[in-house]
């Protein structure tokens, strides 16, 4: 079953602006995780954040966990053409060694 | 840094024909993992090897399923006989340390097409 569920499923912004994907999941976790995938190619790792971390940037990219709601969100920043991509979360839960995956969400920059 | 290398790329056959897909993992990365992607189920999790050894296969669909990982640079997935729901792309990913608690990097995938 899928743990991680992102909304939007699709998301359409002019570039230069900000995009916000967010993600929900179930059960407790260890680690939640955000990929991007661009059409015909693997997954890309994006951040990986720990579930004692509320918050982690890594340069245009800043996600936030909410272990209380059980949600992250994935903000991209001043937004360019070449992020048009699906991106994923995924997460693992303590003692399991698998990563579930959401269902994505697809996201288009209009330049 | 080469990543982590598939083939085929594209592999078209017909019902009942084995097909094996190949993985190369990154160099020292020791989990190697097989999902496969479709539109109806999204990404699932077929199989999970760390330091060669299959630790979870509970993913595979079924018995025709089969994975194996010889050493530490390769891996294959067999499909046989294949059939038309096998239809989907195939990835391969690998990670530094064990299970899902490092990030993965996937190959570019297989794209499977069962006629």
């Amino acid at each position: 079953s899928q743990q991680g569920e992102e909304d939007p499923q699709a998301l359409s912004i002019q570039e230069g602006e900000n995009a916000t994907m967010n993600c929900s999941y179930k059960t407790s976790i260890n680690n939640l995780q955000w990929y991007r995938q661009n059409s015909g190619r693997g997954l890309v790792h994006l951040i990986l954040i720990r579930s004692n971390e509320r918050e982690k940037h890594s340069g245009r990219l800043r996600v936030t966990l909410d272990t209380s709601k059980k949600s992250s969100s994935l903000l991209i920043t001043a937004s360019r053409a070449a992020d048009t991509a699906s991106y994923f979360c995924a997460t693992s839960n303590f003692g399991n060694e698998k990563l579930t995956f959401g269902t994505g969400t697809r996201l288009t920059i209009i330049p | 840094d080469a990543g982590v290398i598939q083939s085929p790329r594209h592999e078209v056959t017909e019902m009942g024909q084995e097909v094996t897909l190949r993985c190369k993992p990154i160099s020292g990365h020791n989990s190697l993992f097989w999902y496969r992607q479709t539109m109806m189920r999204g990404l699932e999790l077929l199989i999970y090897f760390n330091n060669n050894v299959p630790i979870d296969d509970s993913g595979m669909p079924e018995d025709r399923f089969s994975a194996k990982m010889p050493n530490a640079s390769f891996s294959t997935l067999k499909i046989q006989p294949s059939e038309p729901r096998d239809s989907a792309v195939y990835f391969c990913a690998s990670s530094r340390g064990q299970g899902a608690n490092q990030p993965q990097h996937f190959g570019d995938g297989t794209r499977l097409s069962i006629l």
